[in-house]
């Protein structure tokens, strides 16, 4: 069954770099993923599709800062350089034709 | 690309509902549309897709039923609709949009989204 799993909570401090971690279940390690911010009290934003080799494409004015990265099951989304407004849920989604579209529970990004 | 969404709805239970999300900046007819709900704290879910061209829908297994996804081409809005609304609907509703024309993967615009409060 396709399943994303991501951990509940992260944090870091302002300035520094933090990487998030989505893992895909067992025999599906060759899906592209999507990675949505969502800001508190606001509706989620697109951020990027990533694929397995590590290709991503950004959403429209979405800094440098965020970036993208894979390693067998597993899908990162990085941010650099962290700001306040990067305390959000994140949350990475994915798609397959039995189970067509597929959340993870989302990680909680605190920034210190 | 924008998907406006109708505004928010107190309903109470036993009432009936319809949300909508409009289209505009891009050939509405051929992107498949997407219905996410998210509870109050909670994670996003996905309900059904909708592909505006032929109004095929699919539903989640935890939706089947329960809603009813319809779309309308020729003005460019998708819709969400309950014929009997319980608490446990309460929510903030999304709709949003997938990528690649035609297929179902990945979501790149989202609307602002419709809370539905539903209480007696």
């Amino acid at each position: 069954q396709l399943m994303l799993t991501q951990s509940p909570s992260a944090s870091a401090s302002l300035g520094a770099s933090v990487r998030l971690t989505c893992t895909l279940s067992s025999g599906h390690r060759y899906n592209a993923i999507a990675w949505h911010q969502q800001q508190p009290g606001k509706g989620p934003r697109y951020l990027m599709k990533l694929n397995s080799d590590g290709t991503h494409t950004k959403g429209d004015g979405i800094p440098d800062r965020f970036s993208g990265s894979s390693s067998g099951a597993e899908r990162y989304l990085s941010i650099s350089s962290l700001q306040s407004d990067d305390e959000a849920d994140y949350y990475c989604q994915t798609w397959g034709s039995g189970s067509y579209v597929v959340f993870g529970g989302g990680t909680k990004l605190t920034v210190l | 690309v924008q998907l406006v969404q109708s505004g928010a709805e107190v309903k109470k239970p036993g009432e009936s509902l319809k949300i909508s999300c409009k289209g505009s900046g891009y050939l509405f007819s051929i992107y498949w549309i997407a219905w996410v709900r998210q509870m109050p704290g909670k994670g996003l879910e996905w309900m059904g897709v909708i592909y505006p061209a032929d109004s095929d829908a699919r539903y989640s297994p935890s939706f089947q039923g329960q809603v009813t996804i319809s779309a309308d081409k020729s003005t460019n809005t998708a819709s969400l609709q309950w014929s009997s609304l319980k608490a446990s609907d309460t929510a903030m509703y999304y709709c949003a949009r997938f990528g690649s024309h035609g297929s179902i993967d990945y979501f790149d615009y989202w609307g602002q989204g419709t809370l539905v409060t539903v209480s007696s």
